[in-house]
């Protein structure tokens, strides 16, 4: 049952600390999403990757955020340097990104709190 | 400004009734429209997807349909369980390119 993977899964770490959260997608899949999720703003697009070239980063704060895709089966979020209000479950999603499928497939998220 | 509405408000209903969620939209023109499941604790999980040419998609106990004129979807499920207790989210496509907004979700509470 193929999955998307997620690590780590909880993460705490105190303001200004480097974090980096990496994502496996599923294999087959070109498209790689980044969310967030917090009470207040609910799911929020970051940023995404087709075929490992970044399509769109406008939901990131570009100062202290950074998506890359070393490779077609690892996608990372580096947040540099973090703050409070960073603190929410950041997921990844993986998709064929053909017109005959255009569902997107969640990981378990990474639950960040920054104190 | 783009808008994605969703009932706010949690929804209980009885084991066995229909259950009929709302996602109402402001100043998009959708290609697509989703609709995904998401449990505590757990990345939500894809469900329906409707294309902005059709009125009505089924899946088993889920319907959904799509007016483009009322710049609305709904989205039901008959014969509802508690097992169908969870949130559900509706997302909008409007290039057809994946990057889609998502509404705040509705919390369905379906009571035994």
């Amino acid at each position: 049952d193929a999955r998307v993977t997620q690590t780590p899964r909880h993460k705490v770490t105190e303001m200004g600390q480097e974090v980096t959260m990496r994502c496996q997608p599923i294999l087959g899949h070109n498209t790689v999403f980044w969310y967030r999720q917090t009470m207040m703003q609910g799911l929020e697009l970051l940023a995404y990757f087709r075929n490992r070239a970044p399509l769109d980063d406008s939901g990131m704060p570009k100062d202290r955020f950074s998506a890359e895709m070393p490779d077609a089966t690892l996608a990372t979020l580096k947040i540099q340097p973090s703050e409070p209000r960073d603190s929410a479950v950041y997921f990844c999603a993986s998709g064929r990104g053909d017109v005959s499928s255009y569902e997107q497939y969640f990981g378990p998220g990474t639950r960040l709190t920054v104190t | 400004s783009q808008k994605i509405e969703q009932n706010s408000e949690a929804l209980n209903i009885q084991e066995g009734k229909t259950a009929t969620l709302t996602c109402n939209y402001t100043n998009y023109s959708p290609a697509y429209l989703q609709w995904y499941r998401q449990d505590p604790g757990r990345g939500p999980v894809f469900l329906l997807l409707i294309r902005e040419n059709e009125k009505e998609k089924r899946k088993e106990r889920l319907k959904v349909t799509f007016d483009t004129t009322l710049k609305q979807s709904l989205f039901h499920i008959t014969a509802s369980q508690p097992a169908d207790s969870a949130t559900y989210l509706c997302a909008l496509d409007p290039g057809g390119y994946q990057k889609v907004t998502f509404g705040t979700g509705t919390k369905l509470q379906v009571i035994p």
